[in-house]
């Protein structure tokens, strides 16, 4: 079975550009959640969706991050504008329930 | 404030060992508790969940405990191997149940030395 997919695996861009990060969760798992992981702060979650509803997005940062997910089967996380403090692994997990299953992550670089 | 404390400093075992991390928390009431395992590089993947009403749970060569009383989950790996060697996160979910998001530590780095 395929896990967690996201795209890209390594993003690096330039302060105030637009970055979106993609991931396509398991297939029948009804719940799919963002989090960010920096050395500071350890891993945050950012927002997650139920049945593709966003549930809970108090952890987004700020305005200029959003979320998205269009169908069951494809989430965006998109920072517009991105600045150098949004460096870090951003992770896509998804979950029937309980446990979660996280994917491979994002490194995000903005320079 | 809410606080979920793991030792933040390297914890070195001797391969054939016990490991025993610990996860204290404050200002949490958790339907449950999970330990993940984080290898450089990837994502974390799940190991062990355990309910507020369950004191131990084992897999393998793996066993957590939770007291909700001392606010504590302790992870028990025995006869340690260096492919135990990770960062290992424990994460809470401060509600009834459900899919809700998970809270984590700032995780404990094992090396298990041969």
């Amino acid at each position: 079975d395929a896990g967690v997919i996201q795209s890209p695996r390594h993003e690096v861009t330039e302060m105030g550009q637009e970055v979106t990060l993609r991931c396509k969760p398991i297939s029948g798992h009804n719940s799919l959640f963002w989090y960010r992981q920096t050395m500071m702060r350890g891993l945050e979650l950012l927002i997650y969706f139920n049945n593709n509803v966003p549930i809970d997005d108090s952890g987004m940062p700020e305005d200029r991050f959003s979320a998205k997910m269009p169908n069951a089967s494809f989430s965006t996380l998109k920072i517009q504008p991105s600045e150098p403090r949004d460096s870090a692994v951003y992770f896509c997990a998804s979950s029937p329930g309980q446990p979660q299953f996280f994917g491979p992550g994002t490194r995000l670089t903005v320079l | 404030s809410q606080k979920i404390e793991q030792n933040s400093e390297a914890l070195n075992i001797q391969e054939g060992k016990t490991a025993t991390l610990t996860c204290n928390y404050t200002n949490y009431s958790p339907a449950y508790l999970q330990w993940y395992r984080q290898d450089p590089g990837r994502g974390p993947v799940f190991l062990l969940l355990i309910r507020e009403n369950e004191k131990e749970k084992r897999k393998e060569r793996l066993k957590v405990t939770f007291d909700t009383t001392l606010k504590q989950s302790l992870f028990h790996i025995t006869a340690s191997q260096p492919a135990d060697s990770a960062t290992y996160l424990c994460a809470l979910i401060n509600s009834g149940g459900g899919a809700d998001g998970l809270t984590f530590g700032k995780g404990t780095h094992l090396i298990i030395q041969p």
